[in-house]
């Protein structure tokens, strides 16, 4: 499976943009990069994915490096309800598992 | 948004009782469902693959007769723990994906915390 590294734990103020790192030097052509965050005492939800164009949605933009082989996660104004743990994971070509790493645990102060 | 469901939420039984946990996709068909086991402040450990109409996919290291999958409907998947003992004890996630979209995201279910007395 193709790795990806993150930082153990980030911290932000509210209200301020938080920019979260992943790096997955052996992503292979056609893996789809995911985030996902996941809230103590809950299943993982899914934040953004994409493949190579930079993405945004309601909760968060993607901005993927052009080689691929690290993107960022920015959150453009955290809350305190955007303290989670983040994972960046690389979806399988034609397996399609996510095989989940570590994450960053991301701390928000008031 | 599509939803999934897993119940119990929490469970607690005795050492040698086997428990079964329910994962169903309540609004949308899910082909493929995956089962990952987390324990305290670790990340998610897939478990398995489970496939409708047919044998689940276990990882390497997931004893299969411990840990039974059934996938019975596009909307129901189960997991059975047999014979669990404490170092069972852990919260228990499914998650599904939209049927025949192989890279849309992963829909996951609350989790399920057992403990085994």
């Amino acid at each position: 499976d193709a790795k990806t590294t993150q930082p153990n734990s980030m911290e932000s103020n509210e209200e301020e943009p938080v920019h979260l790192p992943c790096n997955h030097s052996t992503i292979s052509g056609t893996d789809y990069i995911h985030w996902y965050r996941q809230l103590p005492s809950q299943g993982p939800e899914y934040v953004i994915h994409g493949l190579t164009s930079n993405v945004n949605n309601r909760m968060a933009s993607l901005a993927i490096a052009e080689d691929r082989k690290s993107s960022t996660l920015i959150l453009h104004r955290a809350t305190l309800r955007d303290a989670a743990v983040y994972y960046c994971i690389l979806s399988m070509e034609y397996g399609n598992k996510l095989v989940f790493g570590a994450g960053t645990i991301l701390r928000v102060k008031s | 948004g599509a939803v999934v469901s897993q119940h119990p939420s929490r469970v607690i039984c005795k050492s040698g009782t086997s428990v079964k946990i329910e994962c169903r996709s309540l609004d949308f068909q899910a082909t493929t469902m995956f089962w990952y086991r987390q324990f305290p402040k670790k990340s998610l450990m897939l478990m398995a693959t489970s496939n409708e109409g047919s044998k689940a996919t276990y990882e390497q290291g997931v004893e299969k007769d411990k840990f039974l999958i059934n996938h019975a409907s596009l909307t129901l998947s189960t997991l059975t723990v047999t014979s669990a003992h404490p170092e069972d004890s852990s919260f228990y996630i499914c998650s599904a994906r939209f049927r025949g979209s192989y890279n849309s995201p992963l829909h996951f279910g609350n989790g399920t915390r057992l403990t085994v007395t």
